[in-house]
């Protein structure tokens, strides 16, 4: 079945420095990548679609120039948090969909990587 | 305004003990339904997709059920392995995807 790797898996950082979060697609190609954010006990809120060869789609709210995402080949997509805060401390999920399969429209997870900013 | 509830918020269960996980939603057409289990620290694993009312998937000891505006997520016989917060999540026909906040299931030995 399709695979999403996500990189790296946990990373605390000091206030002020930038972080990149890689998520790769391992069998398969995905122009469409997602990126989540997710709270502690709540649920999973959509951050931004990542588009291969174009600029992402922010949801309202989300700072782009905060979160820059860059989607450079068919099977990657980077999340960078810019000068990173203790308030950007999360657990952030990428998704992809793989269009082979005949649920095409399942959505297959990263593992996550939990930031924690000092 | 599209949304997805779940409940309850979290649930524990002796093993053995079988119950049910409710996933109600309102959208504005639905492409299809899908449940995940989510282990702590990890990303959201696929379960089961229902794409119409009256539709059931079954996996092991899980079932999950789909009517026009709820599914269940049955749970039979559980085991302290099923221990894991249950997120379900609805596809609009805009393709946008709306997750619940998860059931947080406990199975006590």
């Amino acid at each position: 079945g399709a695979v999403v790797s996500q990189h790296p898996s946990w990373v605390i950082c000091k206030s002020g420095t930038s972080v990149k979060i890689e998520c790769r697609s391992l069998d398969f190609q995905a122009t469409t990548m997602f990126w989540y954010r997710q709270f502690p006990k709540q649920s999973l809120m959509l951050m931004a679609t990542s588009n291969e060869g174009s600029k992402a789609t922010y949801e309202q709210g989300v700072e782009k120039d905060k979160f820059l995402i860059n989607h450079a080949s068919l099977t990657l997509s980077t999340l960078t948090v810019t000068s990173a805060h203790p308030e950007d401390s999360s657990f952030y999920i990428c998704s992809a969909r793989d269009q082979r399969l005949p649920g095409a429209n399942v959505l297959t997870f990263g593992a996550g990587s939990r930031l924690t900013v000092l | 305004e599209d949304q997805v509830t779940q409940s309850p918020e979290a649930l524990r269960l002796q093993e053995g003990e079988s119950s049910s996980l409710n996933c109600s939603y309102t959208v504005s057409g639905l492409r299809g339904l899908f449940w995940y289990r989510q282990d702590p620290g990890k990303g959201p694993e696929f379960l089961f997709t229902l794409y119409s009312a009256g539709e059931e998937k079954e996996k092991e000891r899980l079932k999950a059920t789909l009517t026009k505006k709820e599914s269940f997520l049955h749970i039979t016989a559980p085991k302290p392995e099923d221990s894991a917060t249950y997120l379900c999540a609805v596809q609009a026909f805009g393709n946008q995807f709306y997750f619940g906040t998860g059931t947080s299931l406990t199975v006590i030995p």
